[in-house]
């Protein structure tokens, strides 16, 4: 039973556009969330956050919002550039759990110049 | 500041044998996770340790073990190895949630390969 899903594996952009990757979680416990991001050969490295009581974070080129009542988030990538080519995770973690962190899948971003 | 390391990179087994994988955290994080990541899986959760103690694990067979030392790096064993255990292995530290830092730092990850 997946609680964390990534429904689209990959995504193809433009250099410059905006890159709009999405998750969707099932478990309403879940009050924090994180987004990685994984270069073939490298562990993930955090990218950004959002606690349940935020709708929106935003941190340079990347903004996640979050829609608590359709247990959904997206991370907006403004504009896309080439580097920005890789893996994205999108991670939660429960309040009853907090040193459990689930992730999704995973959707492979690539950014065409 | 160094980054989390684990040792070693790349490592290829026999079905049947056993394997223990290391990693050393983030100087001051006490928190060590550790993840299986296959292809089309994503990141699945093994178990977690803080000062030593496992306060969570995953949906795992009890071949999947680990253990924290004092200084906080952790070991992971998997005994009994099966094909289907080849996975790339990560493992990410943190400070603990309690002081509010969720965010995890990644090791480069151990490549298993089970023949």
């Amino acid at each position: 039973d997946q609680q964390v899903k990534q429904n689209s594996p990959s995504l193809s952009v433009q250099e410059g556009r905006i890159s709009i990757l999405n998750c969707d979680y099932t478990n309403s416990m879940f009050d924090y969330f994180l987004w990685y991001k994984k270069y073939p050969a490298e562990g993930p490295t955090f990218l950004i956050s959002i606690s349940s009581i935020k709708d929106k974070n935003e941190d340079g080129r990347f903004t996640v919002f979050l829609n608590k009542s359709a247990k959904h988030l997206s991370l907006h990538i403004v504009p896309s550039q080439p580097g920005d080519s890789a893996v994205y995770f999108c991670a939660a973690r429960s309040k009853t759990s907090y040193d459990k962190v689930i992730f999704g899948p995973g959707t492979s971003l690539s950014v065409i110049p | 500041k160094a980054g989390v390391t684990q040792t070693p990179r790349y490592l290829i087994k026999t079905r049947g044998q056993q394997v223990t994988l290391s990693c050393s955290p983030i100087s001051g994080h006490r928190s060590v996770s550790w993840y299986q990541q296959t292809p089309g899986q994503g990141l699945q959760f093994l178990f977690e340790y803080f000062s030593e103690t496992q306060r969570n694990k995953g949906n795992f067979p009890g071949r999947f073990s680990g253990r924290q030392f004092s200084n906080s790096r952790s070991e992971m064993n998997v005994s009994t190895l099966e094909l289907g255990d080849s996975a790339l292995y990560l493992c990410a530290s943190s400070l603990d949630f309690t002081s509010g830092a969720y965010e995890q730092y990644f090791g480069p990850g151990t490549r298993l390969t089970v023949t």
